[in-house]
């Protein structure tokens, strides 16, 4: 109940297309849902984060979309860029002190020019 | 701002040797992480601190990881003995009030043989 499924595990497109990321997870008590991006060499960025009372958010080219009810949640990279191509990371937490981030296993994006 | 730093960056050791990595975390921030990142999978946590108490430490390999936040800043992860299978990326996060972000140091890239 504790796990976030991420898919695909990777994930190749050309430059300007939409590639997107899906999660699933099983604890109705997670309620905060990030998304973090990491490079080579680099620790995980949070790149954008959506609390499950909106149901998208956008920040820039990134937008998350959220459906409570099926328990899942997506990132849609918008006019995607070589320079987008990286492993991207859901991630889910019961956003109160004491607890910590469940990480998805990640997906790696390739973005050709 | 500064960023959460952590050293050493890269470690080799033979099996049933010790090792310790250090995390100096962003000024303020009460909520430490430590992570463990197998290659091709997310985050593991290990350990997470409150100021300098443990708040859940349930996936710590007790028998060979030993974690301490002395004074509630700096924290130390040992190691002893490692073994091959904890050759992976140990990731430092930390965060205001485990409320807030969680920011990410580059990580020490362990490899035992």
């Amino acid at each position: 109940q504790q796990q976030v499924k991420q898919s695909p595990q990777s994930l190749i497109v050309q430059k300007g297309g939409i590639p997107i990321i899906n999660c699933a997870y099983e604890n109705t008590a997670f309620d905060y849902f990030p998304w973090y991006q990491q490079f080579p060499g680099k620790g995980p960025a949070l790149l954008i984060a959506i609390r499950p009372d909106v149901s998208e958010k956008k920040e820039g080219r990134f937008t998350i979309s959220f459906n409570k009810s099926a328990k899942q949640f997506s990132l849609h990279i918008m006019d995607s860029q070589p320079g987008d191509s990286a492993t991207y990371f859901c991630a889910a937490k019961v956003n109160q002190a004491g607890t910590a981030l469940i990480f998805g296993k990640g997906t790696t994006l390739s973005v050709s020019s | 701002e500064a960023g959460v730093a952590q050293s050493p960056r890269y470690k080799i050791i033979e099996k049933r040797q010790s090792v310790a990595f250090w995390c100096n975390p962003i000024s303020g921030h009460a909520t430490l992480y430590w992570y463990q990142q197998i290659l091709g999978q997310g985050p593991k946590l290990l350990i997470q601190f409150q100021n300098n108490g443990v708040v859940d430490d349930s996936q710590l390999p007790k028998d060979r990881f030993s974690a301490e936040r002395l004074k509630g800043v700096d924290s130390t992860l040992k190691i002893q003995p490692a073994k091959l299978e904890d050759s992976a990326v140990y990731l430092c996060a930390s965060s205001l009030n485990g409320e807030t972000e969680a920011f990410f140091g580059q990580g020490t890239r362990l490899t035992v043989v």
